[in-house]
């Protein structure tokens, strides 16, 4: 079954600091693929996207995710964590039939 | 533009009561999408149009919900009648051409007492 799978339902990390969040998913073929973060109380904006090409994707608010075809993999990082990051991030994926999956989320906080 | 709109953002009604979400895609957008948050199940997707027809249903968890797009600007989800268990916050989504960025509204928080 298709699937996204956020490993990390709750991260801490201090301010300044890197960050990593995971994402795996479970296709027949390479989905497209999304981070999305939603600020409480928000929608859901879209961070990034992965359609094609390099595997390395830019977004906003200085983000970047790696597209790993070997470990069906899609990691969001983010070299300096600030205070206002902190939210809950979404990855997502779909293949065709615009049947958008989502991970469970993983939650972000920021200490000072 | 002004982004997918909405309403509305919080809705507090009772047990039994029909309740009807609208939303107002982004102009140009040619997929619209309708979603349910909670904390047990996480985003869902409910139902999707394309160019105003209903393409795929069959995230709609019961035949109380149902939802119609009569134009490309408009779009409503309606719950009748309305159970507790619907308590969540809705979302729709839409996007221009497959595949699609999905823009996503503010949410409707949708509490049934």
């Amino acid at each position: 079954a298709q699937s996204v799978t956020q490993p990390d339902i709750h991260i801490t990390v201090s301010e300044g600091a890197s960050l990593e969040l995971r994402c795996n998913y479970s296709y027949g073929a390479t989905p497209y693929l999304f981070w999305y973060v939603q600020s409480p109380g928000q929608g859901l904006q879209l961070l990034l996207k992965y359609f094609s090409g390099d595997t390395l994707v830019q977004g906003i608010k200085g983000f970047e995710a790696e597209f790993k075809r070997s470990q069906s993999s899609f990691n969001l990082r983010k070299p300096s964590v600030h205070w206002s990051d902190a939210a809950e991030y979404f990855c997502a994926a779909y293949l065709n039939n615009n049947d958008m999956r989502f991970g469970a989320g993983t939650r972000l906080t920021v200490k000072p | 533009d002004a982004g997918v709109i909405q309403s509305p953002r919080h809705e507090v009604t009772e047990m039994g009561q029909e309740v009807t979400l609208r939303c107002k895609p982004i102009s140009g957008h040619d997929y619209l999408f309708w979603y349910r948050q909670t904390m047990m199940r996480g985003l869902e997707l409910l139902i999707y149009f394309n160019n105003n027809v209903p393409i795929d249903d069959s995230g709609m968890p019961e035949d109380r919900f149902s939802a119609k797009m009569p134009n490309a600007s408009f779009s409503t989800l309606k719950i009748q009648p309305s159970e507790p268990r619907d308590s969540a916050v809705y979302f729709c989504a839409s996007s221009s051409g497959s595949p699609g960025i999905q823009y996503f509204g503010a949410g409707t928080r949708l509490s049934v007492l």
